[in-house]
């Protein structure tokens, strides 16, 4: 059965600054890779996918991440934070044959100014 | 540009009773879903269709009813409302495998 972890529950940083948010999975089948962010009181925004080809992958608002076969992770990063991406984020897989997603249980990224 | 739009966005409810989440969609898609959002725990798929008069059982079935009539309308029933079903409720519509996944502004459902 696939599952996904995010392994830091919080992360707080410094304005301007770089942030990664970690996701690992598991799946014995070929998948799909997801990062969505929530807003307070909003519903869920797809930042980026993963699909096939490169493994690098660049989203809105800065973010890019990577796909990572062996180490079974698809890591989120930005190289400089600013006070509005302050918010939950959630890594998501699904299996490649199915639009099922399974969420890992969220990172909330706090910007200090 | 509607996209995926829930009804209501705050309910409380009383233990037992019945209540029905709606959920439209716009844009033609065939895959829609309902998941709920627990403090910890991400979000947990609930049930989910296919297309019109298909459904099937997600993570979390247990309390919740499913119907797809239309393509656009995919409601959430809660036939005996129980503490524990306390949430926030996600609805969500994509066109298939590998696109966006499209989702609502949540429902908040208190049940005391």
């Amino acid at each position: 059965a696939q599952s996904v972890t995010q392994l830091d529950s919080q992360v707080p940083v410094f304005e301007e600054a770089p942030v990664e948010l970690r996701c690992n999975y598991s799946s014995s089948v070929s998948v799909y890779l997801f990062w969505y962010v929530q807003y307070p009181n909003q519903g869920l925004q797809l930042l980026l996918k993963y699909l096939s080809g490169s493994t690098l992958v660049k989203g809105i608002n800065g973010f890019e991440a990577e796909f990572n076969k062996s180490q079974t992770s698809f890591h989120l990063r930005k190289p400089s934070v600013h006070i509005s991406d302050t918010a939950e984020y959630f890594c998501a897989v699904s299996e490649g044959d199915t639009d099922k997603l399974i969420f890992g249980t969220g990172t909330r990224l706090q910007v200090f100014p | 540009n509607a996209g995926v739009t829930q009804t209501p966005k705050f309910q409380v409810l009383k233990t037992g009773q019945s209540m029905t989440l709606q959920c439209a969609q716009d844009m033609n898609h065939e895959y829609m879903s309902w998941y709920r959002q627990d403090p910890g725990m991400g979000l947990r798929l609930i049930h989910y269709s296919v297309g019109a008069g298909i459904t099937d059982q997600g993570e979390v079935p247990n309390g919740y009813n499913v119907s797809r009539s239309t393509t656009e309308d995919f409601p959430l029933r809660l036939l005996s409302a129980a503490p524990s079903q306390t949430s926030v409720y996600f609805c969500a519509s994509t066109r298939g495998v590998g696109n966006t996944i499209y989702f609502g502004e949540g429902s908040w459902l208190t049940v005391v």
